[in-house]
């Protein structure tokens, strides 16, 4: 089975343009977790999603970040406009029932905005 | 609260040598699983093992062991006979059991940078 498939692997972006991240989750999976890990901060979730509808946003910064999940294979993570501190590593990852709560990740979105 | 707790933030040994990554957690609830995930410096994130709060077994899995233990809320993992490609961060996390399989979020712990050296 295919993993966690996430894109872009790499931005680089100016700060203010929007950035959309996008993660196709494992086939099946019907939970969807984005995290966001920093030097300072570790890895921290932003939201989960729950047969495509979001559960917990508390991690979720500010308004300028959003999610989505249109369908069960698909969500975005959007950020607008973005800022020097949103650099990070942005991680989706799935889960399904009867896992005992394994949660598999993607191989993370690298974003810098400069 | 959930709370992961890794003390060592960095640790360096020579190749064959064995290495205990502890891991200490809080918790209010009777039910949790702890898990362990590696990432190497290509940077994902990778499954390791799942144990949950009914079973203290401990188990191993090749040059890996895992050493659960709810008296002192640790799970401690062990390599032994590292190798050079042992060399990441490994992270360890807790998260709650909800009922009915809705799945609560993972508490991560800082991580413990491990470097094996040839």
């Amino acid at each position: 089975d295919a993993g966690v498939i996430q894109s872009p692997r790499h931005e680089v972006t100016e700060m203010g343009q929007e950035v959309t991240l996008r993660c196709k989750p494992i086939s099946g999976h019907n939970s969807l977790f984005w995290y966001r890990q920093t030097m300072m901060r570790g890895l921290e979730l932003l939201i989960y999603f729950n047969n495509n509808v979001p559960i917990d946003d508390s991690g979720m910064p500010e308004d300028r970040f959003s999610a989505k999940m249109p369908n069960a294979s698909f969500s975005t993570l959007k950020i607008q406009p973005s800022e020097p501190r949103d650099s990070a590593v942005y991680f989706c990852a799935s889960s399904r029932p009867g896992t005992a709560h394994t949660i598999y990740f993607g191989e993370g979105s690298w974003l810098t905005v400069v | 609260a959930q709370k992961v707790t890794q003390a060592q933030t960095e640790i360096s040994v020579v190749e064959k040598e064995d290495v205990t990554l502890d891991c200490v957690y809080e918790t209010r609830d009777t039910t949790y699983y702890l898990f362990w995930y590696k990432q190497p410096p290509s940077g994902e994130l990778v499954f390791l093992i799942r144990r949950n709060s009914f079973d203290e077994q401990n188990e191993i899995s090749g040059r890996y062991s895992w050493n659960f233990q709810k008296s002192t809320s640790s799970f401690n993992f062990t390599i032994t006979a590292s190798q050079v490609v042992d060399s990441a961060v490994y992270f360890c996390a807790l998260t709650q059991a909800d009922r009915g399989s809705t799945l609560g979020r993972l508490y991560f712990g800082r991580g413990t940078q491990l470097t094996v050296w040839p």
